[in-house]
């Protein structure tokens, strides 16, 4: 079975300084996407990265990086420079090419707070 | 840029009674979701759609749920007989494919409906 978890409910980053979410996986397909999503306090679902189990480089996307470390099934989304706009809550995601099937599975989030 | 469309976006209902929730998904994706989102908690998947038929769906996705594409541009999603616990955010997504090498296809979500139940 396919598991994401999300072990942080809520951090606190000063604005303009470097904050880590972390996101542990499992699962037992070989290949495998990983996603991170952002929900602000409005509701929307917005997507920010991916991650493609056998791609060799970290995704990055504007101020977001993925530090992807496949051994320890850890897919961690770091974001620069945090502006108060990153204030929301932040999903990682998975689906895999078998046991996934056409589901996108997600952990139980993380609430992130940027203090000015 | 291209996005799915959900209506309404706040329904309210009475217990027993049936609601339909509908989605525009994204004109050239060929995949449709539905998930819901409980206040603040995780979201869960419900039920997979592609080529007009169910592909996947969870054990939430009981008798009382159902979807349809109805014609080519809508997706939506029938509760029969609402209860207290269907109480939640329903989310519409879609993607590009599903293929065995595109697992890299993300989800694009509507902004949801927010479905209370009384």
């Amino acid at each position: 079975a396919q598991k994401i978890t999300q072990t942080q409910p809520g951090m606190f980053v000063q604005e303009k300084e470097a904050v880590t979410l972390d996101c542990t996986y499992d699962t037992s397909d070989p290949s495998y996407g990983l996603f991170w999503y952002k929900q602000p306090s409005s509701g929307e679902m917005i997507f920010l990265i991916y991650q493609g189990s056998y791609d060799q480089q970290n995704a990055t996307e504007g101020r977001y990086s993925l530090n992807f470390q496949k051994a320890r099934k850890s897919a961690n989304l770091v974001i620069s420079a945090s502006q108060l706009g990153d204030s929301a809550m932040y999903f990682c995601a998975m689906r895999g090419v078998n046991t996934g099937g056409f589901k996108t599975i997600f952990g139980a989030g993380t609430r992130l707070f940027v203090k000015a | 840029e291209p996005e799915v469309t959900q209506t309404p976006s706040h329904q309210v209902t009475q217990m027993g009674q049936e609601v339909i929730l509908r989605c525009v998904p994204i004109s050239n994706h060929l995949y449709f979701y539905w998930y819901r989102q409980i206040l603040g908690q995780k979201v869960e998947f419900l039920v997979s759609f592609y080529n007009n038929e169910i592909s996947e769906k969870s054990e939430i996705f009981d008798d009382q749920f159902s979807v349809e594409r109805p014609d080519g541009s809508n997706f939506t999603l029938k509760i029969r007989s609402t209860k207290l616990e269907d109480s939640a955010m329903y989310f519409c997504a879609s993607s590009v494919g599903q293929a065995a090498n595109s697992y890299n296809s993300p989800l694009h979500f509507g902004n949801g409906t927010r479905l209370t139940v009384t």
